[in-house]
């Protein structure tokens, strides 16, 4: 079974710095989705950026990035030009490619807090 | 208009009651799905359904059961609801082959006394 780990449960930045959320995945499989949601207050879950296994090229979504490091099993997202909006709960997730295994697996997630 | 809509957004029980979390979907996905977050354990998957005739168990489905009662709603329900059980539930969908994200609806916020 695939296992998605966010070491870090929370995290500070300042506003218009950059922060680096880290996530590291376990799997066997070689064709895979990669995704990261944000959780603002409002407490609904929005895609920030995904990312598809067999492409090399790393994402990217205007101030957010990542870093798939494919053979290390990690996945990281870059908020550059942090801004106060930023500030929400992060969750990484990974999704298999195999027919009837389209479901997501969360991380605990992350706590971000973006400091005026 | 919301794309995945839930009902009711919070919710209050007692223990013992039978209560129904109802998400209803107009994206036209066949797959629907429930999961619960709790703090610090992230989002885990109860039930998924690929199409109204196709229902799986997902992570932690004891005590829950679902209802598929068309391709765009899909409810869950706690035949007798307990304190551990409360929790903020969300549906979602997603559309197979195509998108690869699923859609969140808001969520709903059990609290069981």
């Amino acid at each position: 079974a695939q296992t998605v780990t966010q070491s870090q449960p929370e995290m500070s930045v300042q506003e218009a710095e950059t922060v680096t959320l880290s996530c590291t995945y376990d799997t066997s499989e070689s064709d895979y989705y990669l995704f990261w949601y944000k959780q603002p207050p409002s407490r609904q879950m929005i895609l920030v950026i995904r990312q598809e296994a067999y492409k090399q090229q790393n994402a990217t979504e205007n101030r957010f990035s990542v870093n798939f490091q494919k053979a290390a099993k990690s996945f990281s997202l870059k908020i550059s030009d942090s801004q106060l909006g930023d500030a929400a709960m992060y969750f990484c997730a990974y999704r298999s490619t195999q027919g009837g295994s389209e479901k997501l697996v969360f991380g605990k997630g992350m706590k971000l807090t973006v400091n005026p | 208009d919301a794309d995945v809509t839930q009902t009711p957004r919070n919710r209050i029980t007692k223990t013992g009651k039978r209560i129904m979390l109802e998400c209803s979907q107009t994206k036209g996905h066949d797959r629907m799905y429930w999961y619960r977050q709790d703090p610090g354990l992230g989002l885990r998957l109860i039930y998924y359904s690929f199409d109204v005739k196709d229902i799986n168990k997902g992570e932690i489905s004891d005590g829950y059961s679902v209802s598929r009662q068309a391709q765009a709603k899909f409810s869950l329900s706690l035949e007798s609801a307990i304190p551990n059980q409360t929790a903020l539930y969300f549906c979602a969908t997603s559309d197979f082959p195509g998108e690869e994200e699923q859609f969140f609806g808001p969520g709903t916020r059990l609290t069981v006394l």
